[in-house]
């Protein structure tokens, strides 16, 4: 596809089950993000990819959270024993994964929102 | 801590006015980007401003980076309601083209 696709775009779960939410980033983009945004706010980084590197996990919020990204293209978010305070958007982005210069510029994909009950 | 302030955080008002908001930090960017946010959709990159003192001019939307490269604001000439959304800045600090900083945004609702 043109863009970043996100499976499922919604979801809703019982407190203290397991979810996995999907990424298909842009082909081509080495460069994958996941974000989580509550209701109308900003972006809260969780974890970046980039190549075949170890991600950058620094985001993650407890040990709950995992991903992984097979291949260096499809990727997969999840998170266990789910709370309620998990509800949100969660957001992908690609990049080209450009080092050094400018912004790597980073498109987003429609989101999947989680919904906790 | 929040490294990067928008203000306001909500704006309403009508078509054909006129608005700037803001995104301001203590912190040097080496650059910065401004997106939209529809709902129900992901963010898309309005503009990026890497020179201090840069205006980049998009129709009707007018973007300037401070001359120190901490603070930009974003101008839109006569709101239209396709204007409502979410506007976020996100910078990059030097050496660190990847990891953006993001900021909360500022929720703009344009009413006809």
């Amino acid at each position: 596809g043109a863009g970043v696709s996100q499976s499922p775009s919604n979801k809703v779960t019982e407190k203290g089950k397991d979810v996995e939410l999907r990424c298909d980033p842009i082909s081509g983009h080495t460069a994958l993000y996941w974000y989580r945004q509550s209701l109308g706010q900003g972006l809260e980084f969780l974890i970046y990819f980039q190549g075949n590197s170890a991600p950058d996990k620094s985001g993650l919020p407890s040990d709950r959270f995992s991903a992984e990204r097979t291949g260096g293209s499809v990727s997969t978010l999840t998170i266990q024993r789910t709370q309620q305070e998990d509800s949100a958007v969660y957001l992908c982005a690609s990049s080209l994964g450009l080092a050094g210069g400018i912004i790597d510029t980073q498109y987003f994909g429609p989101g999947t929102r989680l919904t906790v009950l | 801590t929040q490294l990067l302030e928008q203000s306001p955080q909500f704006l309403s008002i009508q078509e054909g006015e006129n608005l700037t908001v803001y995104c301001n930090s203590s912190s040097v960017f080496s650059s910065l980007q401004w997106y939209r946010q529809e709902p129900g959709e992901g963010p898309v990159l309005l503009v990026t401003v890497v020179t201090g003192g840069e205006v980049k001019k998009l129709k009707r939307l007018t973007f300037q980076f401070g001359d120190a490269r901490k603070d930009s604001s974003l101008h839109i000439t006569a709101a239209q309601t396709g204007d409502t959304g979410l506007y976020l800045c996100a910078g990059a600090y030097a050496g660190n083209n990847r990891k953006l900083i993001w900021g909360l945004g500022t929720s703009l609702a344009v009413n006809p």
